[in-house]
């Protein structure tokens, strides 16, 4: 099945400046990667998403970039607010109908 | 429009006790999965429902059964509950692409 490894476990950065969390996936054929965010104690919310046939999206402040030759996928958030600290997840699929999750990477915004 | 919606929120067990958890979705959406979250390792999926009438297993299957019990109600029971099973659980439903995620529910078995 997919394995998707995602690095850092943990990120601390300054109000205003930048985050990046990468992830690598092991199955060439999934064509599918959400990034998800989760607030302590909350569910899992849908942050961005890209498909395979795309290299980079882009939503407001975040950013999610696809290289599908290295089979890595990388979240940037840019300009980082005390509201953006909680874990971030990324996924990939295979066929849509299945999820695998990396570990999570919790992010803590300084002030 | 609830979304996704779990029972119960907390639940205590004690090892060899059996339980079911409750999970309706009201987005018409045709798939469903469980997932267990456990520190440090992320979502790991339990069972999913492709479409009423179907169940396959996931990653982490063992000591777990699930029903479809129609389009919007899926559930998830353990039968003989262990110290290992521990853990968040959430239930998720597919629109298009987005998986929408219950508030979860958090089991302690001692």
């Amino acid at each position: 099945g997919e394995n998707v490894e995602q690095h850092p476990s943990t990120l601390s950065v300054q109000e205003g400046d930048s985050a990046v969390i990468k992830c690598t996936y092991s199955d060439s054929a999934s064509n599918y990667f959400p990034w998800y965010k989760q607030e302590l104690g909350k569910r899992p919310q849908l942050i961005i998403d890209i498909r395979s046939n795309v290299g980079e999206k882009k939503d407001q402040r975040i950013a999610v970039t696809l290289n599908k030759t290295a089979k890595h996928f990388s979240l940037h958030i840019t300009e980082t607010q005390p509201e953006d600290s909680a874990v971030y997840f990324c996924a990939a699929s295979l066929n849509d109908y299945k999820l695998s999750f990396g570990a999570g990477t919790t992010v803590t915004v300084r002030a | 429009n609830a979304g996704v919606t779990q029972t119960p929120k907390f639940q205590v067990l004690k090892t060899g006790q059996s339980m079911t958890l409750q999970c309706a979705q009201d987005m018409n959406h045709n798939s469903m999965y469980w997932y267990r979250q456990d520190p440090g390792m992320g979502l790991r999926l339990i069972y999913y429902s492709a479409s009423e009438g179907t169940t396959d297993k996931g990653e982490v299957p063992n000591g777990y059964n699930v029903s479809r019990l129609n389009k919007r109600e899926f559930s998830l029971r353990l039968e003989s509950a262990a110290p290992s099973q521990t853990s968040v659980y959430f239930c998720a439903s597919r629109g298009i692409y987005e998986q929408y995620f219950g508030p979860g529910t958090r089991l302690t078995v001692t």
